[in-house]
């Protein structure tokens, strides 16, 4: 089974500019979750998607935004984009919810510069 | 305050060497508390998950196990692949239903040959 595929690996961006980001999840799993990491925060969870809905949120500004699609691959935008976004964004995807467990995807790299 | 604590923050041990990472929790609502193995520049592996204090499971040289405040995840004779930073991560539920996982900052893991 295909694990979690997330594109681009890696992205450099410019403060102000906007960036979206892609995640296609296991085969079969429903849930799809997004985390920002940086080393002084570590793993910070942004949203959850679940059959297309926004399930849950964490704390981050608004221009954090997400959607999920019909076959469950996910989009993560970010906005006016800022130095401090610079970090590992993860997807990770669950059968049902996070209560199951997560498998993750490698990640996408971004800085802004 | 829901919060997860992991120490040490970094570990070194010699190949062979016996160890224990620990995982301090307070998160209500309580489900299930994860175990995750990242290497630089990937997404975390899922390791574990644990339901239930007194409850244990094994993978290779790791035994996890879990009482009502904390988990512990126990390295018996590591080998230098084993270098890693483990994290640990409570999920539950809150009062609205919404799903919540909150991960440790995570031990850094290093085994010398």
């Amino acid at each position: 089974k295909a694990g979690v595929t997330q594109t681009p690996r890696y992205l450099i961006k410019t403060r102000g500019q906007q960036v979206t980001l892609s995640c296609s999840p296991i085969s079969g799993h429903r849930s799809v979750s997004w985390y920002q990491q940086t080393p002084g925060q570590g793993l910070q969870f942004l949203f959850e998607y679940f059959s297309e809905t926004q399930r849950n949120k964490g704390n981050f500004p608004g221009r954090f935004s997400g959607r999920q699609f019909s076959n469950s691959r996910s989009e993560m935008n970010v906005s006016t984009l800022e130095l401090g976004d610079s970090a590992l964004y993860l997807c990770a995807s669950s059968l049902l919810d996070g209560y199951n467990e997560q498998f993750f995807g490698p990640g996408t790299r971004l800085t802004v510069l | 305050e829901d919060q997860v604590t992991q120490s040490p923050e970094a570990l070194r041990l010699q190949e062979g060497e016996s160890s224990s990472l620990n995982c301090s929790y307070t998160v209500s609502g309580l489900r299930g508390l994860f175990w995750y193995r990242q290497d630089p520049g990937k997404g975390p592996e899922f390791l574990f998950t644990l339901y239930s204090a007194g409850e244990e499971k094994e993978k290779e040289r790791l035994k996890a196990t879990l009482t009502k405040k904390e988990s512990f995840l126990h390295i018996t004779a590591p080998k230098p692949e084993d270098s890693a930073t483990y994290l640990c991560a409570g999920g539950g539920y809150r009062g609205d239903s919404s799903y919540k996982l909150i991960f440790g900052s995570g031990t850094r893991l290093l085994v010398r040959p």
